[in-house]
Formats: C-alpha cells, sequence, structure tokens
C-alpha cells in the first residue's frame, strides 16, 4: 500500500509536552510540508522540506521544529513554545517545483489539554 | 485583502443541478493552482489542476482567468456524493518552488 502515512491519527497531550508527529511517503517525492489547520480557517504551512537534510520555515513556524534526515521521512515536533498548539496537523508530498501538485497524508488531530 | 479568497458558502444545491465556485488571488505572479476536495475531518484529496487554457474531467470544469485573478471550478450535474468543502490552493509565485497558499474553502451541500 503506498501513500502518504501520518501517526497518530489522534494524539492528546498535557500542556507543556513537546510531541512529535510522523509523517512518511513512499511515492518517491523529493519535497515534502506540514500544515496546519484551524476551524473556519485554509491551511496553513509550518515547514517544508525540498531536499534531505534542509528545510524552510513557512508562515508559521514559531514554536514547532522538523528535521529530514531521509527522503521518506519527515517529523514534526510541536514544542511547549507554540501557544495554541491544538490543531489539524496535514503532511503533504510532492514534486517541489512550480506546478507539482501536493498530496496529503490522512492528518493528525492534536488536542492539548 | 486576504492572498486566497472564497466565498465559505454554504452552497445548498439540488441532485443535478450545476454550480460554480470562484478563487480570487492576489500575487498576480502566481503561476499554478489546484481545486482539492475535503470531506469532513479528513485531509484534501487533489480534485484537478487549473491549466491556463482551462481543464475538464467528466463533470468537473476549472477555468483560470488571469487577468480578473480568479479561478473557477464547475460542477455538472451534482450527486448527493459531491457534497464537500473545496479548497483553491494557488502557488505564492516567485522562486522555483511551490509553496501554496489555500483558501478557507467553499462547503457544498448537495440535497436529495
Amino acid at each position: 500500500d503506498g501513500g502518504i502515512t501520518q501517526s497518530p491519527k489522534y494524539l492528546f497531550r498535557k500542556e507543556g509536552q513537546n510531541v512529535t508527529l510522523s509523517c512518511e511517503q513512499n511515492l518517491n517525492h523529493d519535497a515534502m510540508y506540514w500544515y496546519r489547520q484551524d476551524p473556519g480557517q485554509g491551511l496553513r504551512l509550518i515547514y517544508y522540506s525540498q531536499i534531505v537534510n534542509d528545510f524552510q520555515k513557512g508562515d508559521i513556524a514559531e514554536g514547532y521544529s522538523v528535521s529530514r534526515e531521509k527522503k521518506e521521512s519527515f517529523p514534526l515536533t510541536v514544542t511547549s513554545a507554540q501557544k495554541n498548539p491544538t490543531a489539524f496537523y496535514l503532511c503533504a508530498a510532492g514534486g517541489g517545483f512550480l506546478d507539482d501538485e501536493q498530496f496529503f497524508g490522512p492528518g493528525t488531530r492534536l488536542t492539548v489539554l | 485583502r486576504k492572498e486566497v479568497e472564497q466565498d465559505p458558502g454554504p452552497f445548498n444545491v439540488p441532485e443535478g443541478a450545476t454550480v460554480a465556485f470562484n478563487c480570487t488571488y492576489s500575487n498576480s505572479a502566481s503561476q499554478s493552482f489546484f481545486w482539492y476536495r475535503q470531506d469532513c475531518r479528513k485531509e484534501p484529496k487533489l480534485l484537478m489542476s487549473v491549466y491556463s487554457s482551462g481543464n475538464e474531467d467528466g463533470r468537473f470544469t476549472a477555468q483560470l482567468n488571469r487577468a480578473s485573478q480568479y479561478i473557477s471550478l464547475l460542477i455538472r450535474d451534482s450527486k448527493l456524493s459531491d457534497s464537500a468543502t473545496y479548497l483553491c490552493a494557488v502557488n505564492r509565485g516567485g522562486g522555483a518552488t511551490n509553496k501554496l497558499i489555500f483558501g478557507t474553502g467553499t462547503l457544498l451541500a448537495v440535497q436529495p
């Protein structure tokens, strides 16, 4: 079964704890992205990576960190510095160049209590 | 002005109706455009890319109007299964990377 996988599907954490969301793809796409979606808002870009060992901040990177040690994997850590971490987190992968489509994983719904 | 704007709806239409959504964008340098479909509490799924010449996929037609800076999605013969939120996405323009900006989505409810 191919595609983009994210785990876990639901995640509950206490305030002040760091948490890492997993994103794996076997589509051989170069670029990977992390978005956040809040009710009534569009997707907002957190971080993206065009190639292994390189990543760039998106629009709302504060309180988040990422790594890209392998082409297939792009984990996102939500740190305690993120003021409003409760959201739906979506990972995407694509060719990375203009006109390249982005394909999404099933998402992780994070709730911070 | 938001970079990408969509009418949030909801659009309530009967089965079989034709419905059209527009999405306006502010950056004239944007070069790639997409429509996604998102079901409740699910991930967005790519519906179609939007090309300059317009493109059609079955009951779905997408068009780009660069002069007025909007893209449109037309759905003909609406089915109950078309009920979803439709998101437009526009690349930011400039540079070679495809960073997309998403609209907030238009909710479509097809009624029996």
